[in-house]
């Protein structure tokens, strides 16, 4: 089946340092990806999206490119804030239509002044 | 536009009770999706709703079961609570179609004694 694998946390970043969260997929066809943020005791935000094969999602100075070939979809930031401390979770949804969102572990990121 | 609004937001319950979790969608939606999200996991697939029937389930034993409503909104229930229950149960609502964003509410954490 479907499948999400991120890097695992946590991740401890100065203040303005530059961020990636590896993040790569498995699929029967062409899903849509995503990026997710959870700040502590909140639910899912989505972060960013693409939809097919190179694609750039961006959002709030977040990028993630869909790479095909390498079945990726890597989350940076060149400069990242305090506020950005959170946990992001990458997730696909499968091209059959139903939004049945399968999720991968998560990665904690803890930005320090 | 309240977005997807979910209820209560926490709750504690003892060993073999039951409990229902509800959710109203984003205005417009007419798919609803549980999932739970056991604490430093990312979320799990439950089930998905859509016009009032369950359309596809995720690896949960049949404790878990839902309802959806003419107007949209979804229950959750969950029988014979277990202590392994104890998770942040969200609620995704989306509009039936591909390559259409899920949006999430903030969640029901639900305390197992």
């Amino acid at each position: 089946g479907n499948s999400v694998t991120q890097m695992e946390g946590p991740v401890t970043l100065s203040e303005e340092a530059f961020l990636t969260i590896n993040c790569t997929y498995t699929a029967t066809g062409y899903p849509s990806l995503f990026w997710y943020v959870q700040y502590p005791g909140e639910g899912l935000q989505l972060l960013l999206k693409a939809t097919k094969a190179d694609d750039k999602g961006s959002n709030k100075g977040f990028e993630a490119t869909y790479r095909k070939e390498t079945t990726s979809f890597h989350l940076e930031k060149g400069s990242v804030q305090v506020s950005d401390s959170a946990v992001y979770f990458c997730a696909q949804v499968d091209s059959g239509g139903y939004q049945k969102v399968t999720f991968g572990t998560g990665t904690k990121l803890q930005v320090i002044p | 536009d309240a977005g997807v609004t979910q209820s209560p937001t926490h709750l504690i319950k003892t060993r073999g009770q039951q409990v229902t979790l509800r959710c109203s969608p984003k205005s417009g939606h007419d798919t609803v999706s549980w999932y739970q999200q056991a604490l430093g996991q990312g979320p799990q697939f439950i089930f998905q709703y859509y016009e009032e029937e369950e359309r596809q389930r995720g690896n949960f034993p049949d404790r878990f079961s839902g309802h959806q409503f003419p107007n949209y909104s979804s229950e959750l229930n969950v029988n014979a609570l277990l202590l392994g229950d104890s998770a942040l149960y969200l609620c995704a609502s989306s509009l039936q179609g591909l390559n259409t964003e899920a949006f999430f509410g903030q969640g029901t954490r639900l305390t197992v004694v």
